[in-house]
């Protein structure tokens, strides 16, 4: 267990439609990251959160969005949804900017019919 | 250009034996960092080593170890006695400067096979 929680743990929707992923870090973790596996993208960076503030961006699609709150928790909005969007989405953490491991959370794995 | 580079799709090794899993890199960077995952089939990203540019020994982790060649680029990871459960994906990873931060560059992963 790597201390990261993701909920939910599989959501089907339809296209067109929103979705929200939730990530809670480990304790004492500032930093989030969120990516995107795909089996024919591979696994994709697509944005980090420190302490609240967005300190990188990656291949995140405009239809995506995304925020860390005060307790430090961090969602991810899902738009417009396309087929092409399915995919495992995985939050990690770690304890700062630069130089730790990354701590991977079970992933969130999306379908969208 | 791909930054990580893992040229083997699949592997397969012995039970107890030990394998090799290659991994290259690219960078311009002098100072950067060098991981590697494991996926088993149940989806979860697994830590296993992790290693600095500057570190002039290589990192060791149990039945990890990676082999780290400066001048070849290269990182491969190293699993000694095979285990069953090894049987899993694993990903290399470079991490690299962005924006205001160092964010991790996957590979696209090797599928190991651990036969009895």
């Amino acid at each position: 267990d790597s201390g990261v929680t993701q909920t939910p743990k599989h959501l089907i929707t339809a296209t067109g439609q929103r979705v929200t992923l939730r990530c809670s870090p480990r304790s004492g973790d500032l930093s989030v990251y969120w990516y995107q596996q795909s089996l024919d993208q591979g696994l994709q960076f697509l944005i980090q959160y420190y302490n609240g503030e967005e300190r990188a961006k990656g291949n995140i699609l405009e239809r995506f969005s995304a925020q860390q709150f005060p307790d430090l928790h961090s969602e991810l909005n899902l738009s417009s949804l396309e087929l092409g969007d399915s995919a495992l989405y995985f939050c990690a953490s770690s304890g700062g900017t630069a130089y730790n491991e990354q701590f991977f959370g079970p992933g969130t794995r999306l379908t969208v019919l | 250009a791909q930054k990580i580079t893992q040229t083997q799709p699949g592997m397969f090794v012995q039970e107890k034996e030990a394998v090799t899993l290659d991994c290259t890199y690219d960078t311009s960077d002098q100072s950067y960092g060098l991981f590697w995952y494991k996926q088993p089939s149940s989806g979860e990203m697994i830590f296993l080593i992790y290693q600095g540019s500057y570190d002039e020994q290589n990192a060791t982790e149990g039945r990890y170890s990676l082999n780290f060649q400066k001048a070849r680029k290269s990182a491969n990871l190293v699993i000694s006695a095979s285990q069953l459960g090894d049987s899993a994906m694993y990903f290399c990873a470079m991490r690299e400067p962005l924006g205001g931060s160092y964010i991790p560059t996957f590979g696209r992963g090797t599928s190991l096979i651990v036969h009895p």
